[in-house]
């Protein structure tokens, strides 16, 4: 079984540019979580998505920042008009259910760099 | 969400037992204790969770005190490959949808 994939592992970027993550959860998972992890930081929680839904995103930055979960693809969380401190590793998850309480099971991580 | 504390770091000499404390002394009754690790440059991996009883699985025994008010992650036998950050989270039953890492306990497995 395939776990959770990321793409790209690593995105640079210039400043004011567009940068587009990509996730696909485990195959049969329909809860999708989006975390960041500054350097030398704990991971932050952004945004949780169920297919077409965002369920909650208390954690996102209220511009510039999306995430989506269409019912065909991958998960996309889209960064516009990046500036220096996105630079961040990014880390999706997905779980079977919903709620924190069923594990989740992390993909490897892209590594923005806003240069 | 409980707030939890660790210790910032600590050693193992590799193949001994390396034991992971973890307060949580504001836990409520539905919250679960979960322990992830993040390993170097990779996502973070499940390791194993409780509510009141101690736990085992194949990567590690979870021992958790009565009161709840703490709790002790146990790798029996630590290998190099064990040097992580280890995250321990208190999560209630329902309505979390998110795991909320501290800063954890960076473990180094000495060999």
């Amino acid at each position: 079984n395939a776990g959770v994939m990321q793409n790209p592992r690593h995105l640079v970027r210039r400043r004011g540019q567009e940068a587009r993550l990509r996730c696909s959860p485990v195959k049969g998972h329909s809860h999708v979580y989006w975390y960041r992890q500054l350097p030398e930081e704990g991971l932050k929680f952004m945004v949780y998505l169920q297919k077409e839904n965002i369920i909650d995103e208390s954690g996102m930055p209220k511009e510039r920042f999306s995430a989506e979960f269409p019912k065909e693809g991958p998960s996309i969380l889209r960064i516009q008009q990046v500036v220096r401190g996105d630079s961040a590793a990014y880390f999706c998850a997905s779980s079977p259910n919903s709620g924190g309480y069923n594990e989740q099971f992390f993909g490897p991580g892209t590594r923005l760099t806003v240069l | 969400d409980a707030k939890t504390t660790q210790p910032p770091s600590m050693d193992c000499a590799e193949g001994r037992a390396a034991n992971l404390p973890c307060n949580h002394s504001t836990i409520s009754g539905n919250e679960y204790v979960y322990w992830y690790r993040q390993i170097h440059s990779q996502g973070p991996q499940y390791i194993i969770h409780g509510l009141k009883n101690n736990e085992t699985n194949e990567m590690a025994s979870l021992i958790i005190t009565e009161d709840r008010k703490s709790s002790t992650l146990i790798l029996p036998h630590a290998t190099l490959r064990d040097t992580a950050v280890y995250y321990c989270i208190a999560l209630p039953q329902t309505g979390a949808n998110n795991l909320f890492f501290g800063t954890g306990t960076r473990l180094t497995v000495i060999p």
